[in-house]
């Protein structure tokens, strides 16, 4: 979906070092989220942000940080990347204002595909 | 614990033959019922909302049933085209905010 960006689209690190992850969002939406995708495992929660003042730690936070620059904008950090965290990670957008044509919906991103090696 | 189940299996039907998918869940009590599909490097993408009190949904060639006594959603596609051909998830949300668990996914192959 053109309206949530990621960046970058790949990436490949060594271990220990630190990466940050982008998301930007053109769609309005309060509701930021980070989440994880491996093979068989389906999506798994990292973070999440309700509005710029609310962060809130999902299922698999250790070894990541985030940060809620602004409305449209939503980081990842891995702050010494290890070889596990190699995986597709996916930035998505919710509104909780009730303008949403179906309430509930999450947009995701593109998509970043991270390799630690 | 939470669990969500979706069969990990692809599954592989002919064109116009109609493909169903299954998402059962256990220890949990979902207010509504998602179903994404996502295509291979992409997002996943929305497609329908069921709601606990809800027992049918349809869109076009689409239609979601969700049976909260068995824990249990079905993901029909009708006349099934090799367009359809694409991982399906399906997202379990809670009452409170709007926080989605996901399942695995199964893919699904349309041979023409």
């Amino acid at each position: 979906d053109a309206d949530v960006t990621q960046t970058p689209r790949n990436r490949i690190t060594k271990t220990g070092k630190r990466i940050m992850l982008e998301c930007s969002q053109t769609k309005g939406h309060d509701r930021m989220y980070w989440y994880r995708q491996d093979p068989g495992l389906g999506l798994r929660l990292i973070y999440y942000s309700f509005d710029v003042k609310d962060i809130n730690k999902g299922e698999i936070s250790d070894g990541y940080s985030v940060s809620r620059q602004a409305q449209a904008k939503f980081s990842l950090s891995l702050e010494s990347a290890i070889p596990n965290q190699t995986a597709l990670y996916f930035c998505a957008t919710s509104d909780s204002s009730g303008r949403d044509v179906i309430p509930d919906t999450q947009y995701f991103g593109p998509g970043t595909r991270l390799t630690v090696l | 614990s939470q669990k969500i189940e979706q069969n990990s299996e692809a599954l592989n039907i002919q064109e116009g033959k109609t493909a169903t998918l299954t998402c059962n869940y256990t220890n949990y009590s979902p207010a509504y019922l998602q179903w994404y599909r996502q295509d291979p490097g992409r997002g996943p993408v929305f497609l329908l909302l069921i709601r606990e009190n809800e027992k049918e949904k349809r869109k076009e060639r689409l239609k979601v049933t969700f049976d909260t006594t068995l824990k249990q959603s079905l993901f029909h596609i009708t006349a099934s085209q090799p367009a359809d051909s694409a991982t399906y998830l399906c997202a379990l949300g809670r009452r409170a905010g709007n926080m989605l668990t996901f399942g695995g996914g199964t893919r699904l192959m349309v041979k023409p």
